[in-house]
């Protein structure tokens, strides 16, 4: 079945960019999704692309798109102590979401 | 404007004991879903309701049943709750269908089956 997959853990520094990988199986995919979810709350909506497309850029978030390598990246500019939380990666197809297992971002001083 | 609420955020219950997690939704979504949300594993869909009176089972529906009740109410009810129902539950609601909308999360149930 379609499956996605995330690494578990990612440290960056204050300032630095952080850049969150995804990878998914799903070939017939139409929106990619990056959800936020911060401690003790609920998933939020952080930005989303549409399949034929290979980058979004919206203020420091840009999303890169390899559609061949079905590979989703999320890259955070400038990341700073309130980026702290889960990042979801989410792909939709044929009327079904399937979320990725999560990736903690912790940020060192 | 409160969106997605759920009740009870917290509960503990017996192996074998029953109870029903509730979930409303103010934004007059026409979808609702039930994820459960385990470490390393992501959010799993239990069930979902495209619309009123609506419901189809998701990926890991064994042991839950729902109700839509109405355009705004989602429940999830636990027969005889087991140590493997222990998880963070989520409720979510879209005005569509999850192709191409925004789901929207309510703040999580955490429910330890002892």
């Amino acid at each position: 079945g379609e499956d996605v997959e995330q690494s578990l853990f990612l440290s960056v520094r204050e300032g630095d960019s952080s850049v969150i990988n995804c990878t998914y199986t799903d070939s017939s995919s139409t929106y990619l999704y990056w959800y936020k979810q911060e401690p003790g709350a609920g998933l939020q909506l952080l930005t989303y692309i549409f399949s034929n497309m290979d980058m979004k850029q919206d203020q420091r978030l840009t999303v890169l798109l390899n559609k061949k390598d079905k590979h989703l990246s999320l890259r955070i500019a400038d990341t700073q102590t309130g980026d702290s939380a889960i990042y979801f990666c989410a792909d939709s197809s044929a009327s079904k979401i399937i979320f990725g297992s999560g990736t903690r971002l912790s940020i060192r001083p | 404007n409160a969106g997605v609420t759920q009740t009870p955020k917290f509960q503990v219950l017996k192996t074998g004991q029953s109870m029903t997690l509730q979930c409303a939704q103010d934004m007059n979504h026409n979808s609702m879903y039930w994820y459960r949300q385990d470490p390393g594993m992501g959010l799993r869909l239990i069930y979902y309701s495209a619309s009123e009176g609506t419901t189809d089972k998701g990926e890991v529906p064994n042991g839950y049943n729902v109700s839509r009740l109405n355009k705004r109410e989602f429940s999830l009810r636990l027969e005889s709750a087991a140590p493997s129902q222990t998880s963070v539950y989520f409720c979510a609601s879209s005005e569509g269908d999850t192709t191409t909308g925004e789901l929207f999360f309510g703040e999580g149930s955490r429910l330890t089956v002892l």
